[in-house]
């Protein structure tokens, strides 16, 4: 099981925000970051906790291993209000996050 | 450039059956994994299933086991998923996903279709 949090966030162009995911029992390195837009699939973002995937911005990134996980997104723009998932790979069921809605303040 | 195109979603009673599928192009299909993730309306994403390169392992939420059969044609670059008994539960966009896997390196979905809604009511 997986616990993401908060699950909404306001903030301003510009601002850095963190979106923390707990796993219920350990999950080594194997958690993926995803960002989803209003009637649109899911892009991946990161992958193995910390890896960027090509073609994301810097200003995302991940860290943590074991339980403990964050996504954190320096200087926000307008298109990074979007709805970011959590998602563990360790073993099945292959479950995510509830999702953090990150809106515009 | 990778492309994943779902087809066969539409509406359908309770209790009836539906098969989608997942074309696929840009990468070779018969090397990969894939997998389905299904979005209620309005609700976050759930993992439905997923199938190895050959076809020969495959897995599922519990939810959906014993009614939910995933399968692919290596041959055709297809992806399916064929669903009976569907409940009102099982309404939802169904995305296909690319599932790169193998040993202890990272895993992850690395590239998505746009969707397929299904509706189950009557």
């Amino acid at each position: 099981q997986l616990t993401q949090s908060p699950s909404s966030l306001s903030a301003s162009v510009g601002d850095s925000v963190t979106i923390t995911c707990r796993a219920s029992q350990g999950i080594s390195s194997y958690l993926a970051w995803y960002q989803q837009k209003p009637g649109k699939a899911p892009k991946l973002l990161i992958y193995a906790a910390s890896t960027l995937q090509s073609g994301v911005p810097s200003r995302f990134s991940g860290s943590g291993s074991g339980t403990d996980f964050s996504l954190t997104i320096s200087s926000l723009q307008p298109e990074d209000f979007a709805t970011y998932y959590c998602q563990q790979l360790n073993s099945s069921p292959l479950t995510f996050g509830q999702g953090t809605r990150l809106e515009i303040k | 450039e990778v492309q994943l195109l779902e087809s066969g979603g539409g509406l359908v009673q309770p209790g009836g059956s539906l098969r989608l599928s997942c074309t696929a192009s840009g990468f070779t299909f018969s090397s990969s994994a894939m997998t389905w993730v299904r979005q209620a309306p309005g609700e976050g994403l759930e993992w439905v299933s997923t199938i190895t390169n050959s076809g020969t392992g495959t897995y599922y939420v519990d939810s959906v086991k014993g009614r939910f059969t995933i399968s692919r044609d290596n041959s055709k670059n297809t992806l399916y998923l064929q669903m009976n008994s569907l409940s009102a539960e099982d309404t939802a966009v169904y995305y296909c996903a690319k599932y790169v896997v193998g040993g202890n390196s990272p895993r992850y979905f690395e590239y998505w279709g746009q969707g397929t809604l299904v509706t189950v009511s009557s």
